[in-house]
């Protein structure tokens, strides 16, 4: 099916512990992005990427690394999850004028 | 840099009623201005756009906005709301598309009672 989709949709973890949330899109843009959702802060740029290979750094990248390998994949990675952390994350593809998201993954660090 | 305030945290509007959220933006030039809406547990959907031209924009589901630039506003509305409009709607602005960046207001929470 065309779109972008995340996994996990639910994740639980330990502080500490290493967590990467995957984002697929299967219409070959060019941008990806990750956002964090958090009440009172709206969405916060993590990361985003023009293309394969190349990434840069939002608002907020502080604790995350993201690569790109494929154009159609963009990881995000918690090196070592703090509760901070705990969030909804979108990620999103880009065309030239709309961002569409995916459904989100819903973090939880324990 | 650009940024998006969205005054009403929560609003609470009769099914039928009419309905305006505010967005003010912050940015030097002709913003490219975004409404988006998330329906709970899910995803962000585009609602309607403005780049240039016209300075009323029509979107889905019955929504429009106004760019007023004297006003540095995009505020959204919708003559009738309906039940099923309850959800969070997100102002954003992206300052040009050489890296298509959105920055997101904090969002309004609209509730519809009966």
């Amino acid at each position: 099916d065309a779109g972008i989709t995340q996994s996990p949709r639910y994740k639980i973890t330990e502080t500490g512990r290493q967590v990467t949330l995957m984002c697929h899109q299967t219409w070959s843009h060019s941008y990806m992005f990750w956002y964090r959702q958090d009440l009172g802060h709206g969405l916060r740029l993590i990361y985003y990427s023009a293309a394969a290979d190349i990434t840069d750094k939002g608002e907020v990248p502080d604790g995350y690394v993201v690569s790109r390998s494929k154009t159609e994949n963009f990881p995000l990675t918690l090196e070592s999850a703090t509760r901070s952390q705990t969030s909804v994350y979108f990620c999103a593809s880009s065309r030239v004028d709309e961002q569409f998201f995916g459904p989100g993954t819903r973090l939880t660090v324990l | 840099a650009q940024s998006v305030t969205q005054p009403d945290i929560h609003i609470t509007v009769s099914e039928g009623a009419s309905l305006e959220l505010r967005c003010n933006y912050s940015y030097g030039a002709t913003p490219y201005l975004f409404w988006y809406v998330q329906s709970p547990g899910q995803g962000l959907q585009l609602l309607l756009k403005y780049f240039s031209g016209d300075t009323l924009v029509q979107g889905i589901k019955g929504f429009e906005a106004e760019f007023k630039r004297s006003q540095s506003s995009f505020n959204l509305r919708k003559p009738s709301v309906h039940w099923s409009d309850a959800a969070e709607y997100f102002c954003a602005v992206v300052s040009n598309f050489g890296n298509e960046k959105l920055t997101f207001g904090t969002g309004t929470r609209l509730t519809i009672i009966p």
